[in-house]
Protein backbone atom coordinates (compact mmCIF):
# COMPACT_ATOMS: atom_id res chain seq x y z
CA UNK A 1 0.00 0.00 0.00
CA UNK A 2 1.62 2.88 -1.55
CA UNK A 3 2.58 5.78 1.93
CA UNK A 4 2.10 9.64 1.18
CA UNK A 5 3.34 10.60 -2.16
CA UNK A 6 5.14 13.98 -2.13
CA UNK A 7 6.91 15.91 -5.51
CA UNK A 8 9.36 17.14 -6.18
CA UNK A 9 11.68 15.41 -3.73
CA UNK A 10 14.15 18.18 -4.45
CA UNK A 11 13.83 21.84 -5.76
CA UNK A 12 16.36 24.16 -6.53
CA UNK A 13 14.86 28.10 -8.00
CA UNK A 14 16.11 31.41 -7.90
CA UNK A 15 14.59 33.90 -5.71
CA UNK A 16 11.47 35.43 -6.83
CA UNK A 17 10.33 32.06 -8.37
CA UNK A 18 7.00 30.46 -8.12
CA UNK A 19 7.53 27.20 -6.38
CA UNK A 20 4.72 24.46 -6.04
CA UNK A 21 4.77 21.18 -3.90
CA UNK A 22 2.43 18.44 -4.46
CA UNK A 23 1.24 16.02 -1.90
CA UNK A 24 -1.41 12.70 -2.54
CA UNK A 25 -2.40 11.59 0.82
CA UNK A 26 -2.96 7.54 2.25
CA UNK A 27 -5.92 7.00 0.60
CA UNK A 28 -9.11 7.41 2.93
CA UNK A 29 -7.17 9.59 5.08
CA UNK A 30 -8.88 12.40 5.94
CA UNK A 31 -6.78 15.13 7.48
CA UNK A 32 -3.91 16.51 5.63
CA UNK A 33 -0.75 18.30 6.97
CA UNK A 34 2.12 20.94 5.44
CA UNK A 35 5.07 20.80 7.78
CA UNK A 36 8.47 22.61 7.66
CA UNK A 37 11.59 21.57 8.90
CA UNK A 38 14.96 23.33 9.08
CA UNK A 39 18.17 23.10 11.41
CA UNK A 40 16.94 25.99 13.49
CA UNK A 41 13.46 26.30 14.05
CA UNK A 42 12.33 22.22 14.19
CA UNK A 43 9.44 21.14 12.57
CA UNK A 44 6.44 23.53 12.22
CA UNK A 45 3.08 22.81 11.02
CA UNK A 46 2.15 25.03 8.11
CA UNK A 47 -1.82 23.93 7.81
CA UNK A 48 -3.99 21.24 8.65
CA UNK A 49 -6.85 20.52 6.25
CA UNK A 50 -9.67 18.31 7.40
CA UNK A 51 -11.88 16.85 4.77
CA UNK A 52 -10.36 18.63 2.25
CA UNK A 53 -11.32 22.27 3.92
CA UNK A 54 -8.50 24.19 5.66
CA UNK A 55 -8.87 24.27 9.14
CA UNK A 56 -5.75 26.00 11.27
CA UNK A 57 -3.54 28.15 8.99
CA UNK A 58 -2.11 29.87 11.30
CA UNK A 59 1.70 28.55 10.96
CA UNK A 60 1.59 29.65 7.43
CA UNK A 61 4.43 32.48 7.49
CA UNK A 62 3.10 35.28 4.94
CA UNK A 63 1.46 35.84 1.78
CA UNK A 64 3.74 34.54 -0.13
CA UNK A 65 2.42 30.74 0.90
CA UNK A 66 -0.84 29.19 0.02
CA UNK A 67 -2.08 25.89 0.26
CA UNK A 68 -5.09 23.88 -1.80
CA UNK A 69 -7.01 20.49 -1.39
CA UNK A 70 -8.73 20.32 -4.31
CA UNK A 71 -9.92 16.98 -3.53
CA UNK A 72 -9.42 14.39 -1.41
CA UNK A 73 -6.43 12.91 -3.28
CA UNK A 74 -4.32 15.90 -4.03
CA UNK A 75 -2.44 18.81 -2.32
CA UNK A 76 -0.58 21.71 -3.39
CA UNK A 77 1.40 23.93 -1.13
CA UNK A 78 2.61 26.89 -3.50
CA UNK A 79 5.31 29.63 -2.69
CA UNK A 80 5.14 32.91 -4.39
CA UNK A 81 7.89 34.67 -4.58
CA UNK A 82 10.25 32.54 -3.41
CA UNK A 83 13.01 33.67 -0.90
CA UNK A 84 16.51 31.98 0.62
CA UNK A 85 14.48 31.92 3.95
CA UNK A 86 12.46 29.57 2.40
CA UNK A 87 15.10 26.76 2.04
CA UNK A 88 14.07 23.86 3.94
CA UNK A 89 12.42 20.37 3.77
CA UNK A 90 8.58 20.60 3.40
CA UNK A 91 7.22 17.31 4.83
CA UNK A 92 3.14 16.29 4.26
CA UNK A 93 1.38 13.82 6.64
CA UNK A 94 -1.71 12.27 6.65
CA UNK A 95 -4.09 10.80 8.80
CA UNK A 96 -7.44 9.03 9.51
CA UNK A 97 -9.04 11.24 11.88
CA UNK A 98 -8.08 14.51 13.55
CA UNK A 99 -4.96 16.27 15.54
CA UNK A 100 -4.50 13.53 17.85
CA UNK A 101 -4.59 10.46 15.56
CA UNK A 102 -1.13 8.88 14.00
CA UNK A 103 0.42 10.80 10.75
CA UNK A 104 2.15 9.30 8.32
CA UNK A 105 4.57 11.32 6.84
CA UNK A 106 5.35 11.49 3.05
CA UNK A 107 9.37 11.09 2.09
CA UNK A 108 9.41 15.41 2.05
CA UNK A 109 10.45 17.94 -0.31
CA UNK A 110 14.14 19.46 -0.08
CA UNK A 111 13.63 23.22 -1.40
CA UNK A 112 16.64 24.95 -2.18
CA UNK A 113 15.92 29.32 -2.74
CA UNK A 114 19.52 30.84 -4.65
CA UNK B 1 3.06 29.74 23.93
CA UNK B 2 2.45 26.02 24.03
CA UNK B 3 6.15 24.60 24.00
CA UNK B 4 8.06 21.16 23.84
CA UNK B 5 11.67 20.87 25.41
CA UNK B 6 14.25 18.21 24.39
CA UNK B 7 17.55 17.93 24.73
CA UNK B 8 18.91 18.22 21.27
CA UNK B 9 22.20 15.90 22.43
CA UNK B 10 24.47 13.90 20.84
CA UNK B 11 23.11 10.96 23.05
CA UNK B 12 25.86 8.88 23.15
CA UNK B 13 25.48 5.05 24.40
CA UNK B 14 26.85 1.94 23.60
CA UNK B 15 25.29 -1.15 21.67
CA UNK B 16 23.27 -3.21 24.11
CA UNK B 17 22.79 0.18 27.13
CA UNK B 18 19.82 1.68 27.70
CA UNK B 19 19.23 4.90 26.15
CA UNK B 20 16.94 7.29 28.09
CA UNK B 21 15.29 10.19 25.85
CA UNK B 22 13.19 12.55 27.66
CA UNK B 23 10.70 15.40 27.14
CA UNK B 24 8.83 18.25 28.80
CA UNK B 25 5.89 20.26 27.45
CA UNK B 26 4.34 23.40 29.02
CA UNK B 27 0.25 22.70 27.93
CA UNK B 28 -1.36 21.08 31.15
CA UNK B 29 -4.19 20.44 28.71
CA UNK B 30 -2.26 18.04 27.02
CA UNK B 31 -3.63 14.88 26.11
CA UNK B 32 -1.79 12.97 23.44
CA UNK B 33 1.90 12.04 23.48
CA UNK B 34 4.19 10.31 20.97
CA UNK B 35 7.43 9.80 20.13
CA UNK B 36 8.74 10.12 16.25
CA UNK B 37 11.93 8.85 14.74
CA UNK B 38 13.66 10.33 12.28
CA UNK B 39 16.68 8.91 10.46
CA UNK B 40 18.94 11.63 8.84
CA UNK B 41 17.40 12.88 5.44
CA UNK B 42 14.46 10.89 5.99
CA UNK B 43 11.13 11.71 7.24
CA UNK B 44 9.25 11.17 10.84
CA UNK B 45 7.94 7.54 11.73
CA UNK B 46 5.77 6.81 14.62
CA UNK B 47 7.27 4.57 17.50
CA UNK B 48 4.66 4.80 20.52
CA UNK B 49 2.02 7.08 21.39
CA UNK B 50 0.79 7.06 25.07
CA UNK B 51 -2.27 8.67 26.37
CA UNK B 52 -2.43 8.09 30.24
CA UNK B 53 -0.53 8.14 32.89
CA UNK B 54 2.35 5.27 33.41
CA UNK B 55 4.64 3.30 31.21
CA UNK B 56 3.76 2.00 27.80
CA UNK B 57 5.89 -1.09 26.27
CA UNK B 58 5.96 -2.43 22.66
CA UNK B 59 9.23 -4.53 22.23
CA UNK B 60 12.58 -2.69 23.15
CA UNK B 61 11.00 0.79 23.26
CA UNK B 62 9.02 1.94 26.46
CA UNK B 63 7.19 5.41 26.80
CA UNK B 64 6.62 6.99 30.20
CA UNK B 65 4.11 9.49 31.20
CA UNK B 66 3.83 11.66 34.19
CA UNK B 67 1.12 14.26 33.59
CA UNK B 68 1.82 15.98 36.91
CA UNK B 69 5.28 16.87 36.49
CA UNK B 70 4.49 17.17 32.50
CA UNK B 71 7.02 15.02 31.19
CA UNK B 72 7.22 11.82 28.94
CA UNK B 73 10.30 9.89 28.16
CA UNK B 74 11.36 7.16 25.99
CA UNK B 75 13.62 4.38 27.29
CA UNK B 76 15.37 2.30 24.72
CA UNK B 77 16.44 -1.22 25.95
CA UNK B 78 19.36 -3.10 24.44
CA UNK B 79 20.23 -0.47 22.23
CA UNK B 80 21.26 -1.34 18.51
CA UNK B 81 23.52 0.64 16.10
CA UNK B 82 20.48 0.75 13.62
CA UNK B 83 18.69 2.73 16.75
CA UNK B 84 21.49 5.71 16.06
CA UNK B 85 18.68 8.61 14.65
CA UNK B 86 17.07 11.99 15.88
CA UNK B 87 13.62 11.01 18.39
CA UNK B 88 11.01 13.83 17.78
CA UNK B 89 8.44 14.25 21.07
CA UNK B 90 4.94 15.84 19.49
CA UNK B 91 2.85 16.49 22.19
CA UNK B 92 -1.25 17.84 21.74
CA UNK B 93 -4.66 18.13 23.30
CA UNK B 94 -7.84 17.33 21.68
CA UNK B 95 -8.65 19.74 18.69
CA UNK B 96 -5.44 21.57 18.99
CA UNK B 97 -1.98 21.01 15.95
CA UNK B 98 0.74 18.53 17.17
CA UNK B 99 3.49 20.64 18.61
CA UNK B 100 7.05 18.89 18.01
CA UNK B 101 10.06 19.10 19.84
CA UNK B 102 13.27 20.12 17.96
CA UNK B 103 14.43 16.54 18.58
CA UNK B 104 17.11 14.41 20.76
CA UNK B 105 19.85 12.87 18.41
CA UNK B 106 20.61 9.26 19.67
CA UNK B 107 24.25 7.75 18.71
CA UNK B 108 24.50 4.23 19.53
CA UNK B 109 28.32 3.30 19.19
CA UNK B 110 29.18 -0.90 18.22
Amino acid sequence: DAGVIQSPRHEVTEMGQEVTLRCKPISGHNSLFWYRQTMMRGLELLIYFNNNVPIDDSGMPEDRFSAKMPNASFSTLKIQPSEPRDSAVYFCASSFGEWGDTQYFGPGTRLTVL
Amino acid sequence: QKEVEQNSGPLSVPEGAIASLNCTYSDRGSQSFFWYRQYSGKSPELIMSIYSNGDKEDGRFTAQLNKASQYVSLLIRDSQPSDSATYLCAVNQAGTALIFGKGTTLSVSS
